[in-house]
C-alpha cells in the first residue's frame, strides 16, 4: 500500500503570500495527483504530472520520482484559493490519498 | 458537457435503512470509484470497478455493496451493516491506467 503524507496539515496566509504544500510518498507510482477540494465537498483536479513541474495560471506542480515528493506552489495567493488541496498517488490500478492541506488565504 | 453526476447532494437515513447514492458518468471512463471521506483523515477507497459487470472491494467494504450494470452508472448501497455510515461519499472515473481521475460533486450522508 502506498502511504501519502501531506504538510503542512494547515496553512494560513495573508493575500499575495508564496505558499507551498508538500507531499511525499513511499512507493514508485506512475503518476502524482493534486486536488483542490472547496467547501461543499467537490472535487476539481489541478494537476497530473510523472515527472518534472506544470504550470497553470498561479499554480506550479513539481516532482522528484528519485525523492518520491512533490510540492504545490501558489504564487501571489488570494482568498479564493482558500480550500483543502489534497495530494494523491496513481499506481496505475488504485489512487492512494494524502489527508489534505487546508489552506486558507485571509484579505 | 461531459461530466460525472452524483446525488443527492444531502441525504438523511434513519437508522437500520438501507440507502443508495447514485454515480453517473458521461466521459466514457472505464473505471469507477467509490470513496468515503471523513474529518481529518484521507479519501479511503470503498469499491472500484474497472469493467461492466465486475468490481472489487477496496479498503473499507464492509457494510456496503455496489453494482455496474451499465459502464455510465455505478451506484452505491449503504447497507444497514455499515455502522458507522455518517460520512462523505464521493464518487470518481477514470480511463485504465495512468490518468487524470474525475470526481462528482460528493454525497453528503448522515444517519439518524
Amino acid at each position: 500500500k502506498n502511504e501519502v503524507e501531506q504538510s503542512p496539515q494547515n496553512l494560513t496566509a495573508q493575500e499575495g503570500e508564496f505558499i507551498t504544500i508538500n507531499c511525499s510518498y513511499s512507493v514508485g507510482i506512475s503518476a502524482l495527483h493534486w486536488l483542490q477540494q472547496h467547501p461543499g465537498g467537490g472535487i476539481v483536479s489541478l494537476f497530473m504530472l510523472s515527472s518534472g513541474k506544470k504550470k497553470h495560471g498561479r499554480l506550479i506542480a513539481t516532482i522528484n520520482i528519485q525523492e518520491k515528493h512533490s510540492s504545490l506552489h501558489i504564487t501571489a495567493s488570494h482568498p479564493r484559493d482558500s480550500a483543502v488541496y489534497i495530494c494523491a498517488s496513481n499506481t496505475g490500478n488504485q489512487f492512494y490519498f494524502g489527508t489534505g492541506t487546508s489552506l486558507t488565504v485571509i484579505p | 458537457d461531459g461530466g460525472i453526476t452524483q446525488s443527492p447532494k444531502y441525504l438523511f437515513r434513519k437508522e437500520g435503512q438501507n440507502v443508495t447514492l447514485s454515480c453517473e458518468q458521461n466521459l466514457n471512463h472505464d473505471a469507477m470509484y467509490w470513496y468515503r471521506q471523513d474529518p481529518g483523515q484521507g479519501l479511503r477507497l470503498i469499491y472500484y470497478s474497472q469493467i461492466v459487470n465486475d468490481f472489487q472491494k477496496g479498503d473499507i467494504a464492509e457494510g456496503y455493496s455496489v453494482s455496474r450494470e451499465k459502464k455510465e452508472s455505478f451506484p452505491l448501497t449503504v447497507t444497514s451493516a455499515q455502522k458507522n455510515p455518517t460520512a462523505f461519499y464521493l464518487c470518481a472515473s477514470s480511463f485504465q491506467g495512468n490518468t487524470e481521475a474525475f470526481f462528482g460533486q460528493g454525497t453528503r450522508l448522515t444517519v439518524v
